[in-house]
């Protein structure tokens, strides 16, 4: 199956610090999404970018699909931010069955 | 709020017990997604219904079985359970293809 792998795994940053995370998979995909679960465990969508780049408030993504990689950027970082972040994607061809990566653990500090 | 729902939000019970954790989609929705997550595995696919049909199964253990009802609520039983069978579970819902998935709160289930 396909293989999603993120970088760094941790993150520490100082309020207002902007910061860029990444998503690398192995195979072709037809969606991508970017999640991000906040302390009390909820994944709250951010982003559904096969190709191309979207952007919403602080945060923006962008996925270079014949790159096979996404990025992630939050900018002027705030400590609601903390979390950890999850891209995910399904094969493209395939069964839309997301594969989550193993996260990223942003820690913000005031 | 995602408009996915899932019950109970907590589950506390013995080894050898039997658990069902239910998920109602959002509105328009007819495909459900059951996903674990635990420390060792992280998040991992375990089984997808469609308009009540199984459409894809993941690494879904044999003493777990899901369905998914006329109404388009699903169920995912666990039996037998084990102290490794702890975790969050998250129902998603989605369409028919490969559109957003939409996550639930999650059960977290503990085995003691």
């Amino acid at each position: 199956g396909i293989q999603v792998e993120q970088s760094p795994p941790d993150l520490i940053l100082q309020e207002g610090a902007n910061s860029t995370l990444r998503c690398n998979f192995s195979d072709s995909v037809n969606n991508l999404q970017w999640f991000h679960q906040n302390p009390w465990g909820q994944l709250i969508n951010l982003f559904y970018i096969p190709s191309g780049t979207k952007q919403n408030g602080r945060l923006s993504a962008t996925t270079v699909a014949t790159e096979r990689y996404s990025l992630l950027y939050i900018s002027s970082s705030q400590t609601t931010d903390s979390g950890v972040y999850f891209c995910a994607a399904p094969k493209a061809g395939a069964n839309s069955k997301l594969t989550f990566g193993k996260g990223i653990t942003l820690s913000v500090r005031p | 709020d995602s408009g996915v729902t899932q019950t109970p939000k907590h589950l506390i019970t013995a080894t050898g017990q039997r658990v069902t954790l239910r998920c109602s989609p959002r509105s328009g929705d007819l495909s459900v997604y059951w996903y674990q997550q635990s420390l060792d595995q992280g998040l991992q696919f375990l089984i997808q219904y469609y308009n009540g049909e199984e459409r894809a199964k993941g690494n879904i253990l044999e003493r777990f079985s899901a369905q998914q009802f006329p109404d388009l609520h699903s169920e995912l039983n666990l039996s037998s359970l084990e102290l490794g069978d702890s975790a969050l579970y998250f129902c998603a819902s989605g369409g028919s293809g490969v559109e957003t998935q939409y996550f639930g709160p999650g059960t977290r289930l503990l085995v003691l």
